[in-house]
This record gives C-alpha cells, sequence and structure tokens, in this order.
C-alpha cells in the first residue's frame, strides 16, 4: 500500500524553538506539498516542490522553510515556532500532472502541532 | 484564478438518508475536480475525480458526483447515509491557470444521526 508518512503525530513545543516537521513518500512521485489546516479556514499550502532542491512559496510561507535534498523525503521547518503556528500539517505528494496520470493528491495522517 | 465554494459548513442527515455536500467552483479553463474526505485525526483520502472523462464519476464508499459545466457545480452524493460516513469532506479544483496545484473548499462537516 502506497504511503505518506510523517514522522509526528503529535508534537509540543515550546515558543521560539527551532522544529522540523518530516515527511517521507514511497511512491516515488515528483510533486510534494505542505499545507496548514485550521477551523473553518480549509486547507491552506505553505510551500511546495516539484523536484528535489526545488521549492516555492504557497500562501502562506511567512514563518516556515522547507528542505527536498531527497527525492521521498520533503522536511518543513519553523525557525522560530510561535503560538499562531500551532495547527494541523498535512503532507501530500502526487505525481507530475500532464502525464496522464495525476490522480489527486495522497496524504499523510497530519502532524498534529502545538505550541506553548 | 480557481475557487472553491461549498455550500454549508455542517450538513446533518439521518442513517438511511440522501446525502449532497454542494460544490460550485470557478476556473478559466476546464478543471480537474476532486472530492476529499477526512476522518478525524487522520489525514484526507481521495473519494473521487473528474478529470474530463465522464460526467458522473463514481468513488469509494457508495459515493459519486456530477459535473455539471452550465452550473459550475460538482456536488458530492450518496443514495443512504452511514454512520461510518461521519467526517469532515472537501472539494477541491485544480488546472486552472496552468497550474495543476488544487484549492480547497472550506469543508463540510458531515453529521449522521441513528
Amino acid at each position: 500500500d502506497v504511503k505518506v508518512t510523517q514522522s509526528s503525530r503529535y508534537l509540543v513545543k515550546r515558543t521560539g524553538e527551532k522544529v522540523f516537521l518530516e515527511c517521507v513518500q514511497d511512491m516515488d512521485h515528483e510533486n510534494m506539498f505542505w499545507y496548514r489546516q485550521d477551523p473553518g479556514l480549509g486547507l491552506r499550502l505553505i510551500y511546495f516542490s516539484y523536484d528535489v532542491k526545488m521549492k516555492e512559496k504557497g500562501d502562506i510561507p511567512e514563518g516556515y522553510s522547507v528542505s527536498r535534498e531527497k527525492k521521498e523525503r520533503f522536511s518543513l521547518i519553523l525557525e522560530s515556532a510561535s503560538t499562531n503556528q500551532t495547527s494541523m500539517y498535512l503532507c501530500a505528494s502526487s505525481s507530475r500532472p500532464g502525464t496522464g496520470d495525476h490522480y489527486g493528491y495522497t496524504f499523510g495522517s497530519g502532524t498534529r502541532l502545538t505550541v506553548v | 484564478a480557481q475557487s472553491v465554494t461549498q455550500l454549508g459548513s455542517h450538513v446533518s442527515v439521518s442513517e438511511g438518508a440522501l446525502v449532497l455536500l454542494r460544490c460550485n467552483y470557478s476556473s478559466s479553463v476546464p478543471p480537474y475536480l476532486f472530492w476529499y474526505v477526512q476522518y478525524p485525526n487522520q489525514g484526507l483520502q481521495l473519494l473521487l475525480k473528474y478529470t474530463s472523462a465522464a460526467t458522473l464519476v463514481k468513488g469509494i464508499n457508495g459515493f459519486e458526483a456530477e459535473f455539471k459545466k452550465s452550473e459550475t457545480s460538482f456536488h458530492l452524493t450518496k443514495p443512504s447515509a452511514h454512520m461510518s460516513d461521519a467526517a469532515e469532506y472537501f472539494c477541491a479544483v485544480s488546472r486552472s491557470g496552468g497550474s495543476y496545484i488544487p484549492t480547497f473548499g472550506r469543508g463540510t462537516s458531515l453529521i449522521v444521526h441513528p
């Protein structure tokens, strides 16, 4: 069964800490994405990547950075965590569009981050 | 630009009743359309997709959706609700402006009463 795996289901961090959220996919997908999900706001795109070492800003990149050193791994970094970054974080991957194989995203189970 | 509107943040039905979750989209080009389901404390799971083939799309768990270009709609239906259908449902649109990154609606919470 194909999977997107997020390393932690729940995290509690202190304000000002540097936080790493890890995501690994085993489907050889080119595209990977990080979203945050908040009640009433749906999913908002933070960053995405179309290839190794490539990254693009999404709709809400402020306060975040990403790293993609290997095709299967996409990390989200909170440089200095703040309480307004308390949220559910979702990683997703997809195949390259235009290949006739664009079947939507595969999501990880999410990481619920609380910053205190 | 593309956008998605899901009518109703909460929909409540009785077990065995028809489920109808509404989704309207805007897109400057023929869209790809998706419905995802999210169970509590889990990620999103693809229910079904429309990618310019048949306008009536069947998905998992007995759900289906119909693409209506004239109404710019992609409503999700199921003839008979089950308690296990209680979840959050998200509609998404992609492919507008050359970008395949989907835009998600804000979600509709389906509540199923016994």
